[in-house]
């Protein structure tokens, strides 16, 4: 069974620098597509970045970015330039990507980001 | 207006109780999901719907039930509430064209007293 696993509960950084959050996960498929979410204060579940496993160009959005090694089965989240509004919970997601697959996200128990003023 | 919402957002109830959680979409999607999300665990599978005809239960089921009433519509059913049942509860939706992304609706909190 896959498994995803975020080991920093909380982190903290300062306004306008950068923060990398860590996520490992467990698989034995060799096709799958890895999330990073983000949880507010308001609890909605938004959507930051996506890669797929084929892909070996990190995925990029914004200020987000990804570094993802296969080998290691490793796929951190890169935030630059800090804003106030990135203070969230952080969850890392795994999904199959063959056929019949189930759709369902596997989520790592997430990270707790602070941004100071 | 949002794409998919939940109903209610928060709900007290005791132990025992019966209570029903809704989910409906606008976006037309054909794939549904109710997880639920406990701290220090992230979120869960407890039921996911393909289509109207088609129900699978997820890694948390016990103590669940599910409907699919129509395709923008997929409620969540505890028969008898119990206390570690107490979380927040997510519906998300998918599309089967772009399986890949799942939207969430707002949370619902529940607390079994």
């Amino acid at each position: 069974a896959q498994t995803v696993t975020q080991s920093q509960p909380e982190m903290s950084v300062q306004e306008a620098e950068t923060v990398t959050l860590s996520c490992t996960y467990d698989t034995s498929e060799s096709d799958y597509y890895l999330f990073w979410y983000k949880q507010p204060p308001s609890r909605q579940m938004i959507l930051v970045i996506r890669q797929e496993a084929y892909k070996q160009q990190n995925a990029t959005e914004n200020r987000f970015s990804v570094n993802f090694q296969k080998a290691a089965k490793s796929f951190s989240l890169k935030i630059s330039d800090s804003q106030l509004g990135d203070a969230a919970m952080y969850f890392c997601a795994y999904r199959t990507l063959g056929g019949g697959a189930t759709n369902k996200l596997i989520f790592g128990t997430g990270t707790l980001l602070a941004v100071q003023p | 207006d949002a794409d998919v919402t939940q109903t209610p957002r928060n709900r007290i109830t005791k132990t025992g109780k019966r209570i029903m959680l809704e989910c409906s979409q606008t976006k037309g999607h054909d794939r549904m999901y109710w997880y639920r999300q406990d701290p220090g665990l992230g979120l869960r599978l407890i039921y996911y719907s393909f289509d109207v005809k088609d129900i699978n239960k997820g890694e948390i089921s016990d103590g669940y039930s599910v409907s699919r009433q129509a395709q923008a519509k997929f409620s969540l059913s505890l028969e008898s509430a119990i206390p570690n049942q107490t979380a927040l509860y997510f519906c998300a939706t998918s599309d089967v064209s772009a399986p890949n992304e799942q939207f969430f609706g707002p949370g619902t909190r529940l607390t079994v007293l």
